[in-house]
């Protein structure tokens, strides 16, 4: 069974710093993996998808990429803002089926 | 485009009491995904539909949950009776295939709590 781990459970930093957040995944047969957002009480904005052929992906100050043989991915926030401010979420699919396995996230707050 | 609605937002019941809840997908997006959130975990599949056949229900606890989506649009997710580990925020998302590449959509969930 696919594990998926994010790691820290929570951030806190000051606004303007660049930061990484880290998501880790026991199998590597994955057919993609996506980052999502997660504001409070809200459903899930996804962010990027890479492909299990792509090593990262980029959008604005968002960078993602991905090393499918040591099961590991790492989201790339560069200059952060207080808008920043949510839960990210990694998740995986297999190439055995369409089912998303999701992460527990990590809590990010940008202090102004 | 409208996104995926949910209602109820809340939900507050007593153990072993039914529940159910709606959403509606974006228009036009054949596959429905409902997911169970527990609080501080990521989201789980219940069951996934292509139009309104089911394609993934492997981790949907079938005693006690029932899902349908009888037309291919709409789709209602009921407990029936309900746990207190049933306690969680349930998403409903839409996509226009079930191809990987699809983006999912999802609505801002229902919140159930059970006493």
């Amino acid at each position: 069974k696919q594990e998926v781990t994010q790691i820290p459970a929570a951030l806190s930093v000051p606004e303007g710093e660049n930061l990484v957040l880290n998501c880790s995944f026991t199998d590597s047969a994955i057919y993609n993996l996506q980052w999502f957002r997660q504001d409070p009480g809200k459903g899930l904005t996804s962010l990027l998808l890479i492909q299990s052929s792509q090593r990262e992906q980029t959008s604005g100050r968002l960078n993602a990429s991905l090393d499918k043989s040591s099961g590991r991915s790492t989201l790339y926030i560069a200059a952060s803002q207080p808008g920043d401010s949510a839960t990210y979420l990694c998740a995986v699919s297999l190439n055995t089926g369409n089912q998303f396995y999701f992460g527990t996230g990590t809590s990010l707050t940008v202090i102004p | 485009e409208a996104g995926v609605a949910q209602s109820p937002r809340y939900k507050i019941i007593e153990k072993r009491q039914s529940v159910a809840f709606w959403c509606n997908p974006i228009s036009g997006h054949a596959t429905l995904y409902w997911y169970q959130q527990i609080l501080g975990q990521g989201p789980k599949l219940l069951i996934q539909f292509q139009n309104n056949g089911v394609v993934d229900d492997s981790q949907l606890p079938k005693d006690r949950f029932s899902a349908e989506r009888l037309k291919g649009v709409d789709s209602t997710l009921k407990i029936q009776p309900a746990k207190l580990e049933d306690s969680a925020v349930y998403l409903c998302a839409s996509s226009t295939g079930t191809g990987m590449y699809q983006p999912q959509h999802f609505g801002d969930g229902t919140r159930l709590s059970i006493l």
